[in-house]
């Protein structure tokens, strides 16, 4: 049972222009949802967060958007970067009960060209 | 400064060995935890320890123990019962502050079975 879904395994684009990645979620318990960037064989870097209290966040060029309707988040990137090309994951937590698990989603590898 | 240690980085095992791998953290955290990667899926909780001498199970933890007697030491073992060990495998702890969730994520560690 995958519940926090990222249904593009890749995505390519141009620098300068906005990336968008996309995150779905299953359990309405989550409440707080986190992106990550990594690089093969490291540990992953958090980038931004958002709580369910919150439908935006901002962070110099990432934006997060939360939909709960939708159970739908999303990560834009602007301007994006080659230095951004790496694999990035959604996270997602129910703070009050899960002890602080993280659940992830599959994770979408973005290439930004120059 | 405060961190996250995993070693080795890179672990071979021959198909039915016992092998452990170290992780170790000087950022007074009370939480740790254990995900592995697999190619083209998220990051999957293996087990979780809130506080020294007590640990749970994640979601995928057959074939895997950890101990932790110290606050600084989270140890998995990966055993012959474990069916498929080739793996990236990282190290977590928490404090469950700040924007990150107070997650740190140690380097990682690649084992390969041969």
């Amino acid at each position: 049972d995958q519940q926090v879904k990222q249904n593009s395994p890749s995505l390519s684009v141009q620098e300068g222009r906005i990336s968008i990645l996309n995150c779905d979620y299953t359990n309405s318990m989550f409440d707080y949802f986190l992106w990550y960037k990594k690089y093969p064989a490291e540990g992953p870097t958090f980038l931004i967060s958002i709580s369910s209290i919150k439908d935006k966040n901002e962070d110099g060029r990432f934006t997060v958007f939360l939909n709960k309707s939708a159970k739908h988040l999303s990560l834009h990137i602007v301007p994006s970067q080659p230095g951004d090309s790496a694999v990035y994951f959604c996270a997602a937590s129910a703070l009050g009960t899960s002890y602080g698990k993280l659940t992830f989603g599959q994770g979408t590898i973005l290439t930004v060209h120059p | 400064d405060g961190g996250i240690t995993q070693s080795p980085k890179y672990l071979f095992r021959k198909e039915g060995q016992n092998v452990t791998l170290s992780c170790e953290q000087n950022l007074n955290h009370d939480a740790m935890y254990w995900y592995r990667q697999d190619p083209g899926q998220g990051l999957r909780l293996i087990y979780y320890s809130q506080i020294v001498n007590d640990f749970q199970k994640g979601d995928i933890a057959e074939g895997y123990s950890v101990s932790r007697e110290k606050k600084e030491s989270f140890p998995l073992t990966v055993t012959s019962a474990q069916k498929n060990p080739t793996a990236f495998y990282l190290c977590a702890s928490r404090s469950g502050q700040g924007a990150n969730y107070g997650y740190t994520f140690g380097s990682g560690t690649r084992l390969t079975v041969v």
